[in-house]
């Protein structure tokens, strides 16, 4: 299996812009991950999915971000407006189960995201 | 409100030495715990994991601890190598739900 894929790697916007990231799951996956690394905050949990539903979306910072799983092998995390506060390292991670059990999470390589 | 603490933002080890990365966090339903590695332009991989029941976990040069009393976890690398170089994440979890990552803590080997 290739592992987790994401796209693009890097972003470069401009404020006000819409951005799109996608991220394909491995297969067989049942849960999928949007993180947010920053250097204060960390890796950030946005929201995760299971079976293609969002389950706790708490972590998502505000209204201006939304996800999307259309199927089992496709996700996207859009930001519209987006703000230079928004530049950070996102990543997509997908996992057989919850931690807890014993399962762990494979993380994307990350897209890595400006806004000028 | 960080619920996962690494309070070394980095580290510096000469090669052979034991490295020792720590870890504290504050919710005591926490009950599995992990270290992730990463490395440049790449996505955290997972290292090693412990859970609550466990106060040692062992996987070749990679040991972590768990001490539930003072709320502490640590990872020892013994001996280090120039190839752990990275940065290293420990995170928790409370049962079946999702991981709280700490800030992370880099190490240099130092050849």
């Amino acid at each position: 299996d290739a592992g987790v894929i994401q796209s693009p790697r890097h972003e470069v916007t401009e404020m006000g812009q819409e951005v799109t990231l996608r991220c394909k799951p491995i297969s067989g996956h049942d849960y999928l991950f949007w993180y947010r690394q920053t250097m204060m905050r960390g890796l950030e949990l946005l929201i995760y999915f299971n079976n293609n539903v969002p389950i706790d979306d708490s972590g998502m910072p505000e209204d201006r971000f939304s996800a999307k799983m259309p199927n089992a092998s496709f996700s996207t995390l859009k930001i519209q407006p987006s703000e230079p506060r928004d530049s950070a390292v996102y990543f997509c991670a997908s996992s057989f189960g919850l931690a807890g059990g014993g399962e762990t999470q494979y993380f994307g390589p990350g897209t890595r995201l400006l806004v000028l | 409100d960080q619920q996962v603490k690494q309070n070394s933002p980095s580290l510096s080890v000469q090669e052979g030495r034991i490295s020792i990365l720590n870890c504290d966090y504050t919710n005591s339903m926490f009950d599995y715990f992990l270290w992730y590695k990463k490395y440049p332009a790449e996505g955290p991989t997972f290292l090693i994991s412990i859970s609550s029941i466990k106060d040692k976990n062992e996987d070749g040069r990679f040991t972590v601890f768990l001490n539930k009393s003072a709320k502490h976890l640590s990872l020892h690398i013994v001996p280090s190598q120039p190839g752990d170089s990275a940065v290293y994440f420990c995170a928790a979890a409370p049962g079946t739900y999702k991981y709280i990552f700490g800030t992370g803590t880099r190490l240099k080997v130092l050849a």
